[in-house]
């Protein structure tokens, strides 16, 4: 199975918004409502922002926000904050009852 | 809430087997839902494979060959094998449950705190 599409880098201003694309098959993001995304900072384990294309986990922010068309999922981050400086990975469920995770994204907040 | 420790051996030589166990604290073990991931120095996530809750496992296809991946029920435990190891399998291998609470996702909800393993001669 081939690692999903993300840009390597993505960057913005405080307060604007970003969005990162994860772009997949059919056979993975295009074929399930079955994407997640995960934050990592440097050094640290990664943390689950969303599931299920669209949905946060209880604690996340509302700044964080997922969407999907077609073979391509998307994470919007609004109102971006220093914070936010971290790495970005999409995940999807696979037609082979496996997983697969994208190349990751650097956000850089200027 | 779930919290997973692991350990295991940090340096090994090529062609020796990885062994890693990830140990559960709190939630349902037997009725949720575990995976191995790793990450390279510097480069990207990689799923390894998931441990069902009936006790099978699902793998990814590039390490099917050389993965297995079981559960000590009566310990609250999962653990790797990845056998001949060579330089390529260098990486920060993480444990991670795709469950907490009442619920489980198809993804990882909660991970653990990572070992950094170093396959070298």
């Amino acid at each position: 199975q081939s690692a999903l599409t993300q840009p390597a880098s993505v960057s913005g201003s405080p307060g604007q918004s970003i969005t990162i694309s994860c772009t997949g098959t059919s056979s993975d993001v295009g074929g399930y409502n079955y994407v997640s995304w995960y934050q990592q900072h440097s050094g640290k384990a990664p943390k689950f922002m969303i599931y299920d294309v669209s949905n946060r986990p209880s604690g996340v922010s509302n700044r964080f926000s997922g969407s999907k068309s077609g073979n391509t999922a998307s994470l919007t981050i609004s109102g971006l904050q220093a914070e936010d400086e971290a790495d970005y990975y999409c995940s999807s469920y696979t037609i082979s009852d496996t997983y697969v995770f994208g190349t990751g994204t650097k956000v850089t907040v200027l | 809430q779930v919290q997973l420790q692991q350990w295991g051996a940090g340096l090994l030589k090529p062609s020796e087997t990885l062994s890693l166990t990830c140990a559960v604290y709190g939630g349902s073990f037997s009725g949720y839902y575990w995976s191995w991931i790793r990450q390279p120095p510097g480069k990207g996530l990689e799923w390894i494979g998931q441990l069902n809750r009936d006790g099978s496992a699902n793998y990814n296809p590039s390490l099917k060959n050389r993965v297995t991946i079981s559960v000590d029920t009566s310990k609250n435990q999962f653990s790797l094998k990845l056998s001949s190891v060579t330089a390529a399998d260098t990486a920060v291998y993480y444990c991670a449950s795709h469950c907490s609470g009442t619920r489980c996702y198809h993804g990882m909800d909660v991970w653990g705190q990572g070992t950094t393993v170093t396959v070298s001669s």
